[in-house]
């Protein structure tokens, strides 16, 4: 059951222009998000994040928002450069239980290539 | 760099032997977090344990373990291995309960 669901595979942007990944989620427990860049033969590198009481989190070329009743995240990329591409995952988590673990729910990933 | 380090970086072996992954967080984190990336899927949680304790448990098999050591590094464990067990594992680490997770750079594991 995908509780984290980033619907594009994959994305095409011209350098100097906004790039946007969008994530839905269904679980309504998720307090806390993240945006993971990837790139082939390494681990996921940690962009940005975003608590459940904020709507906005900045960060230089990076903003994340969230529509907490619409359950959709987005991560927006201003201005897209070539070596942004790679694979974005976008992650939630939720306490899991009276032990406080913090497990984070993955979506599959949207592929980002920034042409020149 | 994260500062996470996992080895090692490939594995090959056949159906029913037994693995060891290897996990080391980065100083000062207490919390290991164990995910495995299976073709065409996201990262799926598998278990999380901090300061030596288990914290948290994902879809992790039966046949699969973890365990923290006195010195925070950590061990996954995978026994009687199976074709469909072949996948990437990431170790990530986190200072504080809830966070930014930083991930290392992986174990790819072929089951053949």
């Amino acid at each position: 059951d995908q509780q984290v669901k980033q619907n594009s595979p994959s994305l095409s942007v011209q350098e100097g222009r906004i790039s946007i990944l969008n994530c839905d989620y269904t679980n309504s427990m998720f307090d806390y998000f993240l945006w993971y860049k990837k790139y082939p033969a390494e681990g996921p590198t940690f962009l940005i994040s975003i608590s459940s009481i904020k709507d906005k989190n900045e960060d230089g070329r990076f903003t994340v928002f969230l529509n907490k009743s619409a359950k959709h995240l987005s991560l927006h990329i201003v201005p897209s450069q070539p070596g942004d591409s790679a694979v974005y995952f976008c992650a939630a988590s939720a306490p899991l239980d009276s032990n406080s673990g913090y497990a984070l729910n993955f979506g599959k990933g949207t592929s980002l290539l920034v042409t020149p | 760099d994260s500062g996470v380090t996992q080895t090692p970086k490939h594995l090959i072996t056949a159906t029913g032997q037994r693995v060891t992954l290897r996990c080391s967080p980065r100083s000062g984190d207490l919390s290991v977090y164990w995910y495995q990336q299976s073709l065409d899927q996201g990262l799926q949680f598998l278990i999380q344990y901090y300061n030596g304790e288990e914290r948290a448990k994902g879809n992790i098999l039966e046949r699969f373990s973890a365990q923290q050591f006195p010195d925070l590094h950590s061990e996954l464990n995978l026994s009687s291995l199976e074709l469909g067990d072949s996948a990437l594992y990431f170790c990530a680490s986190s200072g504080t309960s809830q966070g930014e997770q930083f991930f290392g750079p992986g174990t790819r594991l072929t089951v053949l």
